[in-house]
């Protein structure tokens, strides 16, 4: 079974500065897909970026980018230029790329990130 | 809204009490998940339909759970004989085919007492 670790439990940071939280996971697969989900309080889960195990470029999305390690199945999440509107919980999560019966995420226990004015 | 929206939002019940959730998923997406989260942990998956049939239960889904999704449109999970540890946030998702991003409601939090 593939299990998802974010060893963060809480991070902070300064508005305007770089933060990055770290997750590792373990699967014996060769091909999957990698998420961050951010969930502020209160409201509803959204992904954040996405990263496909078989492709070698980082994903960017604006201010957020990973750094994947496959060998090291690291995968850890990059915010730039940090806002207040940054503040929430995120988890790191994993799909199987199966086709069939692997549907399901597995997700880390979270990292609460709070962005200090 | 074009989300996800599940109802109540909210429910506090008495244990031994049967609870039933709501999930109305965007209208194109075919596929509906329910993920249960507790405090402090990630969520943890269910369930999940495709359109109308259901494909794949965790073993979390205890026979007190069952889930249905008639039409292949709304969603409903069923809780029966409510336990104290049921208490957590139950999240519904749906996704969207093309990129297969998943896309959550606000979901609804369960108290049992």
């Amino acid at each position: 079974a593939q299990t998802v670790t974010q060893s963060q439990p809480e991070m902070s940071v300064q508005e305007a500065e770089t933060v990055t939280l770290s997750c590792t996971y373990d699967t014996s697969e060769s091909d999957y897909y990698l998420f961050w989900y951010k969930q502020p309080p209160s409201r509803q889960m959204i992904l954040v970026i996405r990263q496909e195990a078989y492709k070698q470029q980082n994903a960017t999305e604006n201010r957020f980018s990973v750094n994947f390690q496959k060998a090291a199945k690291s995968f850890s999440l990059k915010i730039s230029d940090s806002q207040l509107g940054d503040a929430a919980m995120y988890f790191c999560a994993y799909r199987s790329a199966a086709i069939w019966g692997n549907e399901k995420l597995t997700f880390g226990t979270g990292t609460r990130l709070t962005i200090i004015p | 809204d074009t989300g996800v929206s599940q109802d109540p939002r909210h429910k506090i019940t008495k244990r031994g009490q049967n609870v039933t959730f709501r999930c109305d998923p965007i209208s194109e997406h075919n596929r509906l998940y329910w993920y249960r989260q507790t405090l402090g942990q990630g969520p943890e998956f269910l369930t999940y339909f495709q359109n109308e049939a259901q494909l794949e239960k965790s073993r979390l889904l205890s026979d007190r759970f069952s889930a249905e999704r008639p039409k292949g449109s709304f969603s409903t999970l069923e809780i029966q004989r409510t336990e104290q540890g049921d208490s957590a946030m139950y999240l519904c998702a749906s996704r969207e085919a093309h990129t297969g991003e998943l896309f959550f409601g606000e979901g609804s939090r369960l108290t049992v007492l």
